[in-house]
């Protein structure tokens, strides 16, 4: 069936490293991929996304790339603070716009 | 940016008992409102998907009758939890989606702790 595949689960950096989260996706007619950023018991909140019309978007210190011919897209977090800890989750729409979420990495960064 | 709100943030309600949970756009009106179920350390799992003014579409394996949707207005829609039962804790997430379009982003609510007793 229609699914995202997201890894690691778990991911450890030390402050100032960078941070890489690789989704891939199985409908080829998806065209849009965003990713949320949820702290321990919040909601998701929308850090970034793409659209299938272009293959990287940066903002600050987050960047995501898109691979529409492999089916993959990344999150890289660079200059990690410890704020960044949370679970990171990739989607992807399936047909009727429902989201299909990945199943989650939860980074860590270690002062 | 767009704001979704959910009331409560937190319920504890015993077994048997209905639970409401509101969930609103605050400053843009959702065509398509969303909810999920997420178990501790899991992903989002979605429940259903409700259009304001008709009848909501569940997902495979969620009972309609247990799971209540109602879509309103543009700005509301309501989750109840009918007839309670302790396997039903859960934290329960809403979104909400400006445009009709699997591309159009989705907006996500703070969540409600549901606890039955």
């Amino acid at each position: 069936g229609e699914n995202v595949e997201q890894h690691p689960s778990t991911l450890s950096v030390q402050e100032g490293d960078s941070a890489v989260i690789k989704c891939t996706y199985s409908d080829s007619a998806s065209n849009y991929f965003p990713w949320y950023k949820q702290e321990l018991g919040k909601g998701p909140q929308l850090i970034i996304d793409i659209r299938s019309n272009v293959g990287e978007k940066k903002d600050q210190r987050i960047a995501v790339t898109l691979n529409k011919t492999a089916k993959h897209f990344s999150l890289h977090i660079t200059e990690t603070q410890p704020e960044d800890s949370a679970v990171y989750f990739c989607a992807a729409p399936l047909g009727g716009g429902k989201l299909i979420f990945g199943q989650g990495t939860e980074l860590s960064v270690k002062p | 940016g767009a704001v979704v709100s959910q009331h409560p943030s937190r319920v504890i309600c015993k077994s048997g008992t209905s639970v409401k949970i509101e969930c609103r756009s605050l400053d843009f009106q959702a065509t398509t409102m969303f909810w999920y179920r997420q178990f501790p350390k899991k992903s989002l799992m979605l429940m259903a998907t409700s259009n304001e003014g008709s009848k909501a579409t569940y997902e495979q394996g969620v009972e309609k009758d247990k799971f209540l949707i109602n879509h309103a207005s543009l700005t509301l829609s309501t989750l109840t939890v009918t007839s309670a039962h302790p396997e039903d804790s859960s934290f329960y997430i809403c979104s909400a989606r400006e445009g009709g379009g699997p591309s159009d982003t989705q907006y996500f609510g703070p969540g409600t702790r549901l606890t039955v007793l």
